[in-house]
């Protein structure tokens, strides 16, 4: 079965650089039309997307944060990786990593893995 | 790239039928069938119930259902049930690859 499970720092201080990790089983990174994609979700707001990379390395990213963002994958290792630069505490989220359809949907999420910003 | 807009609450009695709206604008909703709907319940990951506007995954119950007309979308669930209850997100492309969630409706069943 499809699963993708994030691992990364739990508390980063701000100005930090994020670094976190997905990590999926059940398929490839190399799939066509399948990608991962980044979702946050600060305590008690919206989700909010954030970036994808696709099985042909196509990559987007947020507008609003594209300076900040870098998304890579590891085919091999069945590893997505995000960064995120110049860590703030508006930053605190659950980010979850989420595979996504070419021209569809996203139809299976990890858990979910808490940051907090904090010094 | 601005949120869709949701109403943030919506409720009803077991056995009603609710609507909830997702207003975009011509640049996403208006322009791509790529609207798809989530529910959250508390602590846990959203999970897809509606996606390419009006298309169940399997197991998704048919008491929800999905429509869009102009720049919006909406979601129904038709028959509400007690596990119902949950936090909905719509979800839209918007573009150049990008995607754009809804501000989300808290469902509560009365």
């Amino acid at each position: 079965q499809v699963t993708l499970k994030e691992s990364g720092p739990v508390l980063v201080k701000p100005t930090e650089t994020l670094t976190l990790t997905c990590t999926v089983s059940g398929f490839s990174l190399t799939n066509a039309r399948m990608g991962v994609s980044w979702i946050r979700q600060p305590p008690g707001k919206a989700l909010e997307w954030l970036a994808h990379i696709f099985w042909n390395d196509e990559k987007s990213y947020t507008t609003s944060l594209k300076s900040r963002l870098t998304i890579s994958k590891d085919s091999s290792k069945s590893q997505v990786v995000l960064t995120m630069t110049n860590m703030d505490p508006v930053d605190t989220a659950t980010f979850y990593c989420v595979r996504i359809l070419l021209n569809s949907a996203f139809d299976f999420w990890g858990q979910g893995t808490m940051v907090t910003v904090s010094s | 790239q601005s949120a869709l807009t949701q109403v943030a609450s919506v409720s009803g009695f077991p056995g009603q039928s609710i609507t909830i709206s997702c207003a975009g604008t011509s640049s996403d909703v208006g322009s791509y069938n790529l609207v798809s709907w989530y529910q959250q319940h508390p602590g846990k990951a959203p999970k897809v119930i509606i996606y390419e506007v009006s298309k169940r995954p399997s197991g998704v119950p048919d008491r929800f259902s999905g429509s869009k007309s102009g720049n919006t979308a909406s979601l129904t669930i038709s028959g509400l049930q007690a596990e119902d209850e949950a936090v909905y997100y719509c979800c839209s492309y918007a573009s150049s690859g990008t995607y754009v969630f809804g501000t989300g409706t808290e469902v509560t069943v009365l």
